[in-house]
């Protein structure tokens, strides 16, 4: 079974609308680490949000929030006011536990492409 | 803002051949990974790697590959014998502590050929 699920192979969304990039993830573990990261065309890897299991606020860096669903195993990305250096590969990740604490599961990634 | 730098950017190399490819970690960074990401794939957990030794690898991470701290700035990962598969773009990461966020380097992409 995977352990992170994006759904989304691919978001369309206009300048400064607001989007949100679905994830759901899977783990019996109660303490865990969901993360998410932009992937532009050049390639590198920008962290953008953490949300901690235990954390009973959302996650909030800017334009971006995290919408954490704990019993439905969900958290979305929601960027807000979107800009074209918006558009690049967005992946979740997932830090499990205490067994596994320092290996990141990715997502297979949502492709956003901002027009203007 | 300190950052994760990994050189060379692009390496092409013979199947067979050793490749060593350079990390210099965030400077207070404890804690030290490698990721690969084949063309288009997710990206993949390799290593990690704490107090001058690895605490944990995935099945990926076989024999023909190895990680180094040789001083007190660089983190090298190495693949003795090349093969095809190996083509990928290989990512450093460093995080201050276990649970803290990883901070990633532009990667470098290896072409075996």
């Amino acid at each position: 079974a995977q352990k992170i699920t994006q759904t989304q192979p691919g978001m369309f969304v206009q300048e400064k609308e607001a989007v949100t990039l679905d994830c759901t993830y899977d783990t019996s573990d109660q303490s865990y680490g969901l993360f998410w990261y932009k992937q532009p065309s050049s390639g590198e890897m920008i962290f953008l949000i953490y949300q901690g299991s235990y954390d009973e606020q959302n996650a909030t860096e800017g334009r971006y929030s995290l919408n954490f669903q704990k019993a439905r195993k969900s958290a979305n990305l929601v960027i807000s006011a979107s800009q074209l250096g918006d558009s690049a590969m967005y992946f979740c990740a997932m830090r499990e536990g205490t067994k596994s604490f320092q290996k990141l599961v990715f997502g297979t990634g949502t492709r956003l492409l901002v027009s203007p | 803002e300190p950052e994760v730098t990994q050189t060379p950017s692009h390496q092409v190399t013979q199947m067979g051949q050793e490749v060593i490819l350079r990390c210099v970690p965030i400077s207070n960074h404890l804690y030290f990974y490698w990721y690969r990401q084949i063309l288009g794939q997710k990206v993949e957990f390799l290593v990690s790697f704490y107090n001058n030794e690895i605490s944990e690898k995935s099945e990926i991470f076989d024999d023909q590959f190895s990680v180094e701290r040789p001083d007190g700035s660089n983190f090298t990962l190495k693949i003795r014998s090349t093969k095809l598969e190996d083509s990928a773009m290989y990512f450093c990461a460093s995080s201050a502590g276990s649970y803290n966020e990883q901070f990633f380097g532009p990667g470098t992409r290896l072409t075996v050929l």
